[in-house]
């Protein structure tokens, strides 16, 4: 089945713990994109990569990291975990004019 | 003022009802408006797709975007408990990075 496949479903991570969450999709998207969810305030941007070998910032990257070797791939690694990064993630691809696909979400707690 | 606001709900109907669901924006600047569906530990879903001013219909689904208002709509006929979770808008000016509103949490009552 075509889609985003994300690892690890969840996780209870110790402060300052680096962790990699890992992404992959199967559509050949050139765009990628991370997002964490929290109550309250919504889906906002981390990361994105517009195609393979570039990456951006988003509204909340402070404290994560990306890389985009292939297309394939665009993990995001938490290098010192905190509290704050509590909270689910979601990663999304996007096809131009069909909107996003998204993973099935990684709940992760920092504690 | 967040880009875009969204009532967070939660909004429960009974089964059967026309749901209305409600996003405003601040920036003109965009283009295309999008509806989420995400369910209780799920990614979200895209919904509907819609580019500029108009209504769109995908079976009980209507999309409705009033650029003027800065003010988009999803309406949801014959509601059913299936369509029970938490709906998202989403816009953007064509660059493919979304804006998202907090999303609205529906509950339908059979």
């Amino acid at each position: 089945i075509a889609g985003i496949t994300q690892a690890p479903t969840s996780q209870i991570l110790a402060a300052g713990r680096r962790m990699t969450l890992r992404c992959t999709q199967d559509m050949r998207h050139n765009a990628m994109y991370w997002y964490r969810q929290d109550l309250g305030l919504g889906l906002r941007l981390i990361h994105y990569s517009n195609t393979a070998g570039t990456t951006g910032k988003g509204e909340v990257p402070d404290g994560y990291s990306v890389s985009r070797a292939n297309t394939d791939d665009f993990p995001l690694t938490l290098a010192s975990a905190v509290p704050s990064q509590t909270s689910v993630y979601f990663c999304a691809s996007s096809d131009p004019g069909k909107g996003y696909t998204f993973g099935s979400g990684t709940r992760l707690t920092v504690v | 003022q967040k880009e875009v606001e969204q009532d967070p709900g939660p909004l429960s109907v009974p089964e059967g009802a026309i749901v209305s669901l409600n996003c405003t924006y601040s920036n003109s600047a965009f283009q295309y408006f999008m509806w989420y569906r995400q369910y209780s530990r799920k990614g979200p879903e895209l919904l509907m797709y819609t580019y500029s001013s108009g209504n769109k219909e995908d079976g009980r689904f209507t999309a409705q975007v009033d650029k003027s208002s800065k003010y988009i709509s999803l309406f949801i006929r014959d509601s059913q408990p299936s369509d029970s979770a938490t709906y998202l808008c989403a816009m953007s000016f064509g660059n493919e990075k979304l804006t998202f509103g907090t999303g609205t949490r529906l509950t339908i009552i059979p």
